[in-house]
């Protein structure tokens, strides 16, 4: 049974451009939960979609977006890039609260 | 943004030793989540609980998902080099869906 798989694994931006990172979740998860990983904020939940649409949000300006296709692969967006937006960015996916599986990353670096 | 106290920080041991770390909440929580995490790569889910009291072991590894619902350990019994990692611990409520909050982590260093 194949993984989360995020892509691209590695991204260097300039600051002021936009980024889109995918994430492909495990067949059969309709759940799919974006988070960012920063040395200084540790894993922060960005937003979740659930069946295309967003169940719940986290405390992100409204640069950091989303959406979620009908076959469950989802996209973030970043708009704008800022050097604080530098992180791992992770996807994953479940099918319940229960035991969610995460993704790789996408390692995204803002110069 | 929103974290549980996690400790310790960071650890480190000798091969053989018992490893134990907890996480604390000021909220409840209707699940506890411990994951591993190596560098650059995402968190590996490691036990899941889903009941306060409930006492679940994985091969070395044994969690406990606290009676008040706010706090949460992991032991993990007879340290092997490979142990060495983030270790996460994460809270998830019903009425949040896939919305985990994560603790700081406890970075695990074993000495062969």
């Amino acid at each position: 049974k194949a993984g989360v798989t995020q892509t691209p694994r590695y991204l260097i931006k300039t600051r002021g451009q936009q980024v889109t990172l995918s994430c492909s979740p495990i067949s059969g998860h309709r759940s799919v939960s974006w988070y960012q990983q920063t040395p200084g904020q540790g894993l922060q939940f960005l937003f979740e979609y659930f069946s295309e649409t967003q169940r719940n949000k986290g405390n992100f300006p409204g640069r950091f977006s989303g959406r979620q296709f009908s076959n469950s692969r989802s996209e973030m967006n970043v708009s704008t890039l800022e050097l604080g937006d530098s992180a791992l960015y992770l996807c994953a996916s479940g099918a319940g609260v229960d035991g969610y599986t995460f993704g790789s990353g996408t390692r995204l670096t803002v110069v | 943004g929103q974290q549980l106290n996690q400790s310790p920080q960071s650890m480190f041991i000798q091969e053989g030793e018992d490893v134990s770390m907890n996480c604390t909440s000021s909220s409840i929580f209707n699940t506890w989540l411990w994951y591993k995490q190596d560098p650059g790569e995402g968190p590996v889910l490691l036990i899941a609980l889903y009941k306060a009291g409930e006492l679940t072991s994985n091969g070395r590894l044994t969690a406990q998902f606290g009676i008040t619902r706010k706090d949460s350990f992991l032991n993990i019994s007879a340290s092997i080099p490979s142990d060495v990692g983030i270790y996460f611990c994460a809270g998830g409520s019903y009425n949040q869906g896939g919305k985990l909050i994560f603790g700081q982590g406890t970075e695990l260093s074993v000495k062969p």
